[in-house]
């Protein structure tokens, strides 16, 4: 079945450190990719997705690519602000539902 | 514009119980989803409503059953709560045609507590 697996976390970075979150993805054809963002006390958001094989989402200074060779949709930033402290979730539309990673919380030191 | 509402925000039950918790999409948007939230996990899907039907389940047991109402709106019910159903409940909404028509948008939750 379709599924997705996520880096364990919790990742710890520096201000200004470059951010590689890893997911991958296993599923029939060419499901829609998202990532979400669930802030401390805070509902889960948006915040990017890629609908077919070499789209790039982008958003707030994230970016992923649908990497379709290696099954991948990697969440990267160049330079995290203390305020991008927050859990990640990778996830796949799977006919009408979502199908979510375990999440990765990432905790950035000032 | 009023994103996703869900009520209430918090529910302490005991095992046996009933719940029912209640959600508002988005403005403009005609298809709700529920889902359960494990501490530590990523979101479990429960089901999809749309046109006031049940849409697609995912793994859940018939005590957890759904509603979706002429405006949209949705309930959750949960019957002979047990103590592994304490969870946050999210509820989802989306168009189900258009460009957006893949983006769930998300309410705050619902954190249930079984004793």
């Amino acid at each position: 079945g379709n599924s997705v697996t996520q880096m364990e976390g919790p990742v710890t970075l520096s201000e200004e450190a470059f951010l590689t979150i890893n997911c991958t993805y296993t599923a029939t054809g060419y499901p829609s990719l998202f990532w979400y963002v669930q802030y401390p006390g805070e509902g889960l958001q948006l915040l990017l997705k890629a609908t077919k094989a070499d789209d790039k989402g982008s958003n707030k200074g994230f970016e992923a690519t649908y990497r379709k060779e290696t099954t991948s949709f990697h969440l990267e930033k160049g330079s995290v602000q203390v305020s991008d402290s927050a859990v990640y979730f990778c996830a796949l539309k799977s006919n009408y539902q979502l199908i979510w990673g375990a999440g990765t919380k990432l905790i950035i030191k000032p | 514009d009023a994103g996703v509402t869900q009520s209430p925000t918090h529910l302490i039950k005991t095992r046996g119980q009933q719940v029912t918790l209640r959600c508002s999409p988005k403005s403009g948007h005609d298809t709700v989803s529920w889902y359960q939230q494990a501490l530590g996990q990523g979101p479990q899907f429960i089901f999809q409503y749309y046109e006031e039907e049940e849409r697609q389940r995912g793994n859940f047991p018939d005590r957890f059953s759904g509603h979706q109402f002429p405006n949209y709106s949705s309930e959750l019910n949960v019957n002979a709560l047990l103590l592994g159903d304490s969870a946050l409940y999210l509820c989802a909404s989306s168009l189900r045609l258009g460009p957006s028509y893949n983006e769930q948008f998300f309410g705050p939750g619902t954190r249930l507590t079984v004793l």
